[in-house]
């Protein structure tokens, strides 16, 4: 596609629901990166993923969080049992490869959580 | 662990002055140095890059300068305009195997006619 895009744009749950977040990368990108970003703050590195694997899970918050991606492609974070403060933007960011530190993220939208 | 600083907003300038947002950094090895720009209502884009001390990264009339001995990454532009309001993140990329990105807490800018 022309870009990173992500799904939905806004969601709005209830606390102790389960969420799914999605992310479409830019055709042809293999390193794939997940991102959180609450209100006032920056961006918190979540997790990575090279092809279908996630190399590096550090930054998941809770093991209430995970993430997957099937066919070097979609990826979805889904978030168990939400609690209020998984409020936040989630951004998903593609680059060709991650074998070279100065390769640019391109970044999605963003998912709007809200939890009530 | 890696860090970036950058100073908290809002920054509020009139239109034609001129722009600094500093930024500094912790890192260990050589990182890449970005500057990362939110518009309202738009998802995240670079601005500019530089991927070794002393390169200057420019792109619409912004500069930054990787200053290794500073460990700095300041935003400069000479002359603002109203379409230029936005929030500006600095952000590292580590020199491991791949590109963690560390951002800071974003400068928002708005800049009025």
């Amino acid at each position: 596609g022309a870009g990173v895009s992500q799904s939905p744009s806004n969601k709005v749950t209830e606390k102790g629901k389960d969420v799914e977040l999605r992310c479409d990368p830019i055709s042809g990108h293999t390193a794939l990166y997940w991102y959180r970003q609450r209100l006032g703050q920056g961006l918190e590195f979540l997790i990575y993923f090279q092809g279908n694997s996630a190399p590096d899970k550090s930054g998941l918050p809770s093991d209430r969080f995970s993430a997957e991606r099937t066919g070097e492609s979609v990826s979805t974070l889904t978030i168990q049992r939400t609690q209020q403060e998984d409020s936040a933007v989630y951004l998903c960011a593609s680059s060709r490869t991650s074998g070279r530190v100065s390769e640019t993220q391109y970044f999605g939208p963003g998912t709007r959580l809200l939890v009530l | 662990g890696d860090s970036v600083t950058q100073m908290e907003g809002p920054v509020t300038l009139s239109e034609e002055a001129f722009l600094t947002i500093n930024c500094t950094y912790t890192a260990t090895g050589y990182p890449s140095l970005f500057w990362y720009v939110q518009y309202p209502g738009e998802g995240l884009q670079l601005l500019l890059k530089a991927t070794k001390a002393d390169d200057k990264g420019s792109n619409k009339g912004f500069e930054a300068t990787y200053r290794k001995e500073t460990t700095s990454f300041h935003l400069e532009k000479g002359s603002v305009q109203v379409s230029d309001s936005a929030v500006y993140f600095c952000a590292l990329s580590d020199s491991g195997g791949y590109q963690k990105v560390t951002f800071g807490i974003g400068t928002k800018l708005q800049v009025i006619p």
